[in-house]
């Protein structure tokens, strides 16, 4: 079955270490995202790529970075200079103009 | 900026009908509305485009005002699988790009 798989279900991070998010997806889409869910907010963009070697930065991007190297995969790499990394972490595809989403990561500071 | 949805949360007694509504003070090309239950994803629900231009499915329906830049998604017959926080997001092109969304409105079915 086509989807979006994200992984892990959890994640915890010590401070000063940096973690992956890994997003893979088998729906042949061009386009991924990365949004952060925080509780009784809305989705907020970090990252999107429309095409496999660029992507762009969202509204809240600091502290973050991406890589998609390949049309499959679009990891996240919540970096220790983001202060603040506790959230739910949801990866997105599109082939035009609906998401289509993963199951997220909750991440969480230990 | 971010769209305001309203109201922030309401308790329907299933077979009655809810709006929930979506306002941006940005000039809008098309507008997104998703349903997302407790610890899952969001799934998508339609799209509405300047233009009247409607994509979507299932029976929930919706209109867009491009003039008052606002638009509101109709429940109606609320079944209890209703349930969720729906999210509306709202983007200057027709594409998924750089949708901003809403708080979102936290719809409870009951019995």
């Amino acid at each position: 079955d086509g989807g979006i798989t994200q992984s892990p279900k959890y994640l915890f991070r010590k401070e000063g270490q940096n973690v992956t998010l890994s997003c893979e997806q088998n729906l042949n889409h061009d386009a991924m995202y990365w949004y952060r869910q925080d509780p009784g907010q809305g989705l907020r963009l970090i990252y999107y790529s429309q095409i496999v070697n660029d992507f762009q930065k969202g509204d809240i991007a600091e502290g973050y970075s991406v890589s998609r190297e390949k049309k499959e995969s679009f990891p996240l790499t919540v970096t220790s200079a983001q202060k603040n990394p506790t959230a739910f972490y949801l990866c997105a595809s599109s082939i035009g103009w609906g998401l289509f989403f993963g199951s997220g990561t909750q991440l969480s500071v230990l | 900026q971010q769209p305001v949805q309203s109201p922030q949360a309401v308790i329907l007694r299933e077979g009655e009908d809810a709006v929930i509504n979506c306002s941006s003070s940005k000039a809008l090309y098309s507008v997104h509305w998703y349903r997302q239950k407790h610890g899952e994803a969001p799934v998508f629900l339609m799209i509405l485009l300047k233009g009247g231009e409607q994509k979507g499915h299932d029976k929930i329906s919706a209109s867009f005002n491009e003039k008052k830049q606002q638009s509101s998604l109709y429940l109606t017959a609320s079944q209890l699988s209703y349930s969720g926080t729906y999210f509306c997001g709202t983007s200057n092109t027709g594409t998924a790009s750089k949708l901003t969304f809403g708080t979102g409105t936290r719809l409870q079915v009951t019995l």
